[in-house]
Formats: structure tokens, sequence, C-alpha cells
């Protein structure tokens, strides 16, 4: 099954300051890649995702890079803010067997913004 | 309101109850699923309901049982549970497999 290795596990970083979260997979046929913010208390929320035929995507303060050959994908958030602070989880979505698709989290960085 | 409700929010149960937990998507979604959150552990996906049929039950133990009678509810039935399997239950819902899921709030499950 698919494996999805998410790094760091925390993250401090200034205010203004940039952040990137890490995350690799296993399975070569996962196609789609989305990213969920976890604020303390509340349900995970999708901020960005992208799709096996874009290597990169820009929302904002907010980038996803992704590298089909070396099967690793990032998260990138510049002029961090307080209000960033939360769990981040990336996430890769594979073909099951039964023709639909599921995905599979990485364990989740918890950033924090210094103010 | 983000359009997947799930209820209750908070339940304490003993070993020996049956309890059910509730989830309801208003988006039109067809695919649900269930995820259980544990400290410092990923999001484990339970099961998931495409078109109301289960495609995938990830080995989990039969003291938990899924519902689908909709495509816009989803019911997770608790019998028998184990002091470890108190977490945090997530609901979520997308459409087609293949696309965002937007999750409910939770349902915050203690077992004593």
């Amino acid at each position: 099954g698919e494996n999805v290795e998410q790094h760091p596990s925390t993250l401090s970083v200034q205010e203004g300051d940039s952040a990137v979260i890490k995350c690799t997979y296993s399975d070569s046929a996962s196609n789609y890649f989305p990213w969920y913010k976890q604020e303390l208390g509340k349900r995970p929320q999708l901020i960005i995702d992208i799709r096996s035929n874009v290597g990169e995507k820009k929302d904002q303060r907010i980038a996803v890079t992704l590298n089909k050959t070396a099967k690793h994908f990032s998260l990138h958030i510049t002029e961090t803010q307080p209000e960033d602070s939360a769990v981040y989880f990336c996430a890769a979505s594979i073909k099951s067997g039964a023709g639909s698709y599921q995905l599979t989290f990485g364990k989740g960085t918890k950033l924090s913004v210094i103010p | 309101e983000t359009g997947v409700t799930q209820t209750p929010r908070h339940l304490v149960m003993g070993m020996t109850n049956k309890k059910s937990l509730k989830c309801e998507q208003h988006l039109g979604h067809n695919a649900m699923y269930w995820y259980k959150q544990s400290a410092k552990k990923p999001l484990e996906l339970m099961f998931v309901y495409n078109f109301k049929e289960q495609t995938e039950n990830n080995s989990v133990p039969s003291r938990f049982s899924p519902e689908c009678p909709n495509s816009s509810h989803l019911f997770l039935h608790l019998h028998t549970l184990q002091p470890e399997d108190s977490a945090l239950y997530l609901c979520a819902s997308s459409q087609g497999t293949l696309g965002g899921y937007t999750f409910g709030s939770g349902t915050r499950l203690t077992v004593v």
C-alpha cells in the first residue's frame, strides 16, 4: 500500500520567514496530492492541492511543488503570520482495487509562527 | 457550516455500551469516509463508501460497523469498544474519490 512520510514533525519560524514542509510517497501511481491545515480543536481543511500532471502550483503565500521522479512534494509558506500556526498534513491519493481512490495521510507537521 | 455535519461532538461511553456516530453531508458528494485521528498518529482511513457501496475496509475491528443508507448519510455503529479506541473520529466527503475531501468537525470519543 501507499506510504507517506512527512518531515519535519515540528517546525518553528519567526513571523515573516518562510516555512517548508516535505513529504515523500511510495507508490508511483499516486496522482493527487492535497495539503490540509488543522487548527487546534478544528477540522482539517484543504488549503492547496496538486495533480501529477503539474509541477508547481501557487495560491498567494502558499505554494506546492511536486517531483514525480523523486516521489516527493513540498509545501512552501512565505511571509508567515501567527495565524499560520497549525498542524499541516500532506496526503497522496491512489486508486484502490475497487476502482475508487483513497487518501493516505502523512503524520503531520506542527508549525508554530513566533511573533 | 462546511457542509459536513457530525453528531455528537463529544461522546463518553463504557466498554459494554452501544452507540452510533452520525455524519451528514449537504454538498451533493457521492463518496464518504470515516477516519480515526489519535494523538501523535496520522489520519487513519477506516471505511470508504462510493455511491453508497463500501469500497474499502482497512482491517478495522468488527466492533466498528459502518452504515451508509444513502449518499448523504453515514453512520458508525460502536459496540464493546476498548479504551484504546478513544480518539477523534472524522467523517469526510468528496465528489468522486479523486478530489479534495471536506471534513466534518469530528466526534471526540472517550471509552471508559
